[in-house]
C-alpha cells in the first residue's frame, strides 16, 4: 500500500515567516496532490504535481515534486495568518485513488 | 467551478436508527465519487467509491451492509449509515472527479463534510 509521511506533525510560524512542509512517499508516486483544511471542513484543492522535477506555484505557496518522484515540498513564503490551517498531501495510487498523508498542522502567530 | 456540497452538515442522532449523507456536485457531472472518514486529529481513510450506475466498489475493511452507497444520477450520491452505533461518530466527506483519468482530471474536489454524532 501507498505510505506517505508527512513532516513536520505541526508547526508554529511568526507572520511573515516562511515554511516548509514534507511528503515522503515509500513507493514512486504516479502524482502527488496537496490540499488545505481548515479544522471540521473539507479539503481545498491547492496544486497538483506529475512529472520529476516538476514545480509549481500559486501566490505566495510553491510545490516541487523531485526527480524521484518520492518526495514532495510546499513553501510558504511570508505566512499570513490566512495559511493557518491543515496541510495534507494526497498520493495517486494505481487504481487512480487518493491516500493521505497524516496531515501537517499550521499555526501562525500575529 | 467543481463545487461539491453535502448536506447536512451536522447530524446528531440515536444509537441505532439510519443516517442519509447526501454529496452533490453542483456545476459538473461526476461519474464516479468518494466517501472518507476521517477521525479527530487524523487523516482522511477511503471508505468507498461510488460510481453512477453501477455498484459502489469498498475498500478493505469497511462493512457494505453498514455504510450503504447509492450514486442515482451523475450529480447525486448518498451514504447511509444504517443502525448506528456511538463509534460511528465521526466526520465523513466525500469527493467528485471529473470524467477520464488524464493529468489534471484525475483531482477531486471535496465537499464540505458532514460531523455525525450518535448518542
Amino acid at each position: 500500500s501507498q505510505e506517505l509521511e508527512q513532516s513536520p506533525q505541526s508547526l508554529i510560524v511568526q507572520e511573515g515567516k516562511n515554511l516548509t512542509i514534507n511528503c515522503t512517499s515509500s513507493k514512486t508516486l504516479y502524482g502527488l496532490y496537496w490540499y488545505k483544511q481548515k479544522y471540521g471542513e473539507g479539503l481545498i484543492f491547492l496544486m497538483m504535481l506529475q512529472k520529476g522535477g516538476e514545480e509549481k506555484s500559486h501566490e505566495k505557496i510553491t510545490a516541487k515534486l523531485d526527480e524521484k518522484k518520492q518526495q514532495s515540498s510546499l513553501h510558504i513564503t511570508a505566512s499570513q495568518p490566512s495559511h493557518a490551517g491543515i496541510y495534507l498531501c494526497g498520493a495517486v495510487r494505481y487504481d487512480y485513488k487518493l491516500s493521505f498523508g497524516a496531515g501537517t498542522t499550521v499555526t501562525v502567530r500575529a | 467551478g467543481a463545487v461539491v456540497s453535502q448536506h447536512p452538515s451536522r447530524v446528531i442522532c440515536k444509537s441505532g436508527t439510519s443516517v442519509k449523507i447526501e454529496c452533490r456536485s453542483l456545476d459538473f457531472q461526476a461519474t464516479t465519487m468518494f466517501w472518507y472518514r476521517q477521525f479527530p486529529k487524523q487523516s482522511l481513510m477511503l471508505m468507498a467509491t461510488s460510481n453512477e450506475g453501477s455498484k459502489a466498489t469498498y475498500e478493505q475493511g469497511v462493512e457494505k451492509d453498514k455504510f450503504l452507497i447509492n450514486h442515482a444520477s451523475l450529480t447525486l450520491s448518498t451514504l447511509t449509515v444504517t443502525s448506528a452505533h456511538p463509534e460511528d461518530s465521526s466526520f465523513y466527506i466525500c469527493s467528485a472527479k471529473l470524467p477520464g483519468l488524464a493529468g489534471g482530471r484525475n483531482t477531486q474536489y471535496f465537499g464540505p463534510g458532514t460531523r455525525l454524532t450518535v448518542l
